[in-house]
């Protein structure tokens, strides 16, 4: 165990279903991140929330939509799918203190697929 | 453009083979460049931060080493428990110290 659980593990959703997928980190982290890992790519950082702010948002498409309510809690709310968008949501999450070592730890992440 | 290359993409050694996997990098400013092990189904695993050319760490059968264009992930006389994928990642100073550009993955199989 690293500290970083999520919730559900894996999700089978219809392109105009809502959800949304839970990141809880046990850490004492300031900072949280999702990650997309898709098949023969490397992971893809999606977001990254700094002490609950959004720092970075790599181009993602509006359909997922991040919450960040504490340091501790991260949300991942999806809407009107595509089946592209099947993958492993990974969430992570680091201590950062603007110097030397910003080692993020990951969640088992969530399977998702988009039928 | 930050990249960072790993080879070979998959790895087959017999148990007690030792080999090496290999981890180049093109990035503006590193701050630290780090492995991970990833088994099937489940998040990456944190193995070693490494930070500046010739620096190593080691852990049981695993050894890291860094130059200034690449890493090497060292396995000696693996197991068959050492199969996983082991991820390269470097961490830049460029456009934020929280950002990690990833690679691919080496996809290692160790067979009894």
């Amino acid at each position: 165990e690293t500290g970083v659980t999520q919730t559900p593990r894996h999700l089978v959703m219809g392109m105009t279903n809502k959800k949304s997928l839970k990141c809880e980190q046990h850490l004492g982290h300031n900072a949280m991140y999702w990650y997309k890992q898709s098949a023969k790519k490397p992971l893809e950082l999606m977001f990254v929330y700094n002490f609950k702010e959004q720092t970075e948002n790599n181009s993602v498409p509006s359909r997922f939509s991040p919450e960040c309510p504490n340091s501790s809690h991260l949300f991942l709310h999806l809407h009107t799918l595509q089946p592209e968008d099947s993958a492993l949501y990974l969430c992570a999450s680091s201590q950062v203190e603007g110097h030397g070592e910003e080692t993020q730890y990951f969640g088992p992440g969530t399977r998702l697929l988009v039928l | 453009e930050d990249q960072v290359t790993q080879s070979p993409e998959a790895l087959r050694l017999q148990e007690g083979e030792s080999s090496s996997l290999n981890c180049s990098y093109t990035v503006s400013g590193l701050r630290g460049l780090f492995w991970y092990r990833q088994d099937p189904g489940k998040g990456p695993e944190f193995l070693f931060t490494l930070y500046s050319a010739g620096e190593e760490k080691e852990k049981e059968r695993l050894k890291a080493t860094l130059t200034k264009k690449e890493s090497f992930l060292h396995i000696t006389a693996p197991k068959p428990e050492d199969s996983a994928t082991y991820l390269c990642a470097v961490q830049t100073s460029q456009g934020g110290s929280e950002k990690l550009v990833f690679g691919k993955g080496t996809k290692l199989t160790v067979n009894p």
